[in-house]
């Protein structure tokens, strides 16, 4: 089974711009999660999805939002970009996103912003 | 609320000694599930194991073992004999029953160094 993928890798992008980063989950699976890892801030939850709906949000501003298609793919767009967004987004997949599926990671998408 | 603590921020060992990383968890919950991560350089994190509350038998796959311990609220991750290709960051993470994916806890993770 070919694992969660991630596009592009890297990304280099300047500050104002917008930016939308894909993720495919596992075959199968249904909840798809994305989470930002900074040096400073260890890995933090930005939002899951589950057939095509948000159910959870973490706490980032309204410039992070995110979709799920009917395929279960999904987005994240960050609009306005500032140097602080720079991070590793890592996307993960899970079955059903229940506490007890474990959850896949992709390699992540490397964004800095210039 | 629930806490991950990994106290170790980091560890350098020579290759072929044993390592222990340490994972505390907090949670009010009676059933929950504790994972253990790998993250290698590339930055992808690999699912190592997964246990739930109600199981704590220990847990052995090669040179990987693991230890829960409810009484101490602990779920420790250690490599016999490390080699190099086991450096990498290593997060400890917890999932609360009832709960979906957005709401897993991580810790702020382990940098394992193993040396030549």
């Amino acid at each position: 089974k070919a694992g969660v993928t991630q596009t592009p890798r890297y990304l280099i992008k300047t500050r104002g711009q917008q930016v939308t980063l894909s993720c495919s989950p596992i075959s199968g699976h249904r909840s798809v999660s994305w989470y930002q890892q900074t040096p400073g801030q260890g890995l933090q939850f930005l939002f899951e999805y589950f057939s095509e709906t948000q159910r959870n949000k973490g706490n980032f501003p309204g410039r992070f939002s995110g979709r799920q298609f009917s395929n279960s793919r999904s987005e994240m767009n960050v609009s306005t970009l500032e140097l602080g967004d720079s991070a590793l987004y890592l996307c993960a997949s899970s079955l059903g996103g229940t506490a007890m599926d474990t959850q896949y990671f992709g390699p992540g998408t490397r964004l800095t912003v210039l | 609320a629930q806490k991950v603590t990994q106290a170790q921020t980091e560890i350098s060992v020579v290759e072929k000694e044993d390592v222990t990383l340490d994972c505390v968890y907090e949670t009010r919950d009676t059933t929950y599930y504790l994972f253990w991560y790998k993250q290698p350089p590339s930055g992808e994190l690999v699912f190592l194991i997964r246990r739930n509350s109600f199981d704590e038998q220990n847990e052995i796959s090669g040179r990987y073992s693991w230890n829960f311990q409810k009484s101490t609220s602990s779920f420790n991750f250690t490599i016999t004999a490390s080699q190099v290709v086991d450096s990498a960051v290593y997060f400890c993470a917890l999932s609360v029953f009832n709960t979906n994916a957005g709401k897993s806890t991580f810790g702020d993770g382990t940098t394992l160094t193993v040396k030549p």
